[in-house]
């Protein structure tokens, strides 16, 4: 079974809208961390923000905000006035469980998105 | 300064070839990783290390190697290249291993065996 799903392989999104990636992960741990990544098509991987399993409130960075929904496993990037540069794919990504060696990170299969002018 | 660096970034060889690729971080970071993307972008660890010594090793095929000669780098060897290894690599690093560690990836090599 997979771990991380994204089930949005791709969407399109007007500029200066908001839009909502989905993830849903599976784990039994109750210590996991939570990241989501952007690809844009020059194929760097850039870290965009980080939540924690007991962290009791959801993560912000400025435009980036993580829907955390712990009892339904899903942890949603929000981005609010999309822009252009937007444009790219997005990875969620598991880290579990927090006690254990390593930083093994799963990710999801991805969601492109395309922001429109 | 580019903090996650990989060389070559574009590796064109041909079957049964041996390659390696460098990768080097200027962050001060203690662990490292190699992950590949397939083409349909799918993002998989194959190997990390803490301080020179190995602490995931995914199921890689043998032909694959890494190597850490010191914290600041970490190099893939291939041997004996497969069409199926045609892929993005991606080198990438954190400070330490533990819970809120980011992983900063470096631009990926693209490698294509024919």
């Amino acid at each position: 079974a997979q771990k991380i799903t994204q089930t949005q392989p791709g969407m399109f999104v007007q500029e200066k809208e908001a839009v909502t990636l989905d993830c849903t992960y599976d784990t039994s741990d109750p210590s996991y961390g939570l990241f989501w990544y952007k690809q844009p098509s020059s194929g760097e991987m850039i870290f965009l923000i980080y939540q924690g399993s007991y962290d009791q409130q959801n993560a912000t960075e400025g435009r980036y905000s993580l829907n955390f929904q712990k009892a339904r496993k899903s942890a949603n990037l929000v981005i609010s006035a999309s822009q252009l540069g937007d444009s790219a794919m997005y990875f969620c990504a598991m880290r579990e469980p927090l006690r254990a060696a390593g930083n093994k990170l799963t990710f999801g299969g991805g969601t492109r998105v395309l922001v429109k002018p | 300064d580019t903090a996650v660096s990989q060389t070559p970034k574009y590796l064109v060889t041909q079957m049964g070839n041996d390659k390696s690729i460098k990768c080097e971080q200027n962050l001060g970071h203690d662990t490292m990783y190699w992950y590949k993307q397939d083409s349909k972008k799918f993002l998989k660890i194959m190997f990390s290390y803490n301080n020179k010594e190995l602490i995931i090793n995914e199921t890689v095929p043998n032909r694959f190697s890494p190597k850490s000669p010191d914290k600041a780098h970490l190099n893939l060897h291939i041997n004996s290249l497969e069409l199926g290894d045609s892929a993005v690599y991606f080198c990438a690093s954190s400070q330490g291993t533990g819970a809120i560690h980011e992983q900063y990836f470096g631009p990926g090599t693209r490698l294509t065996v024919t």
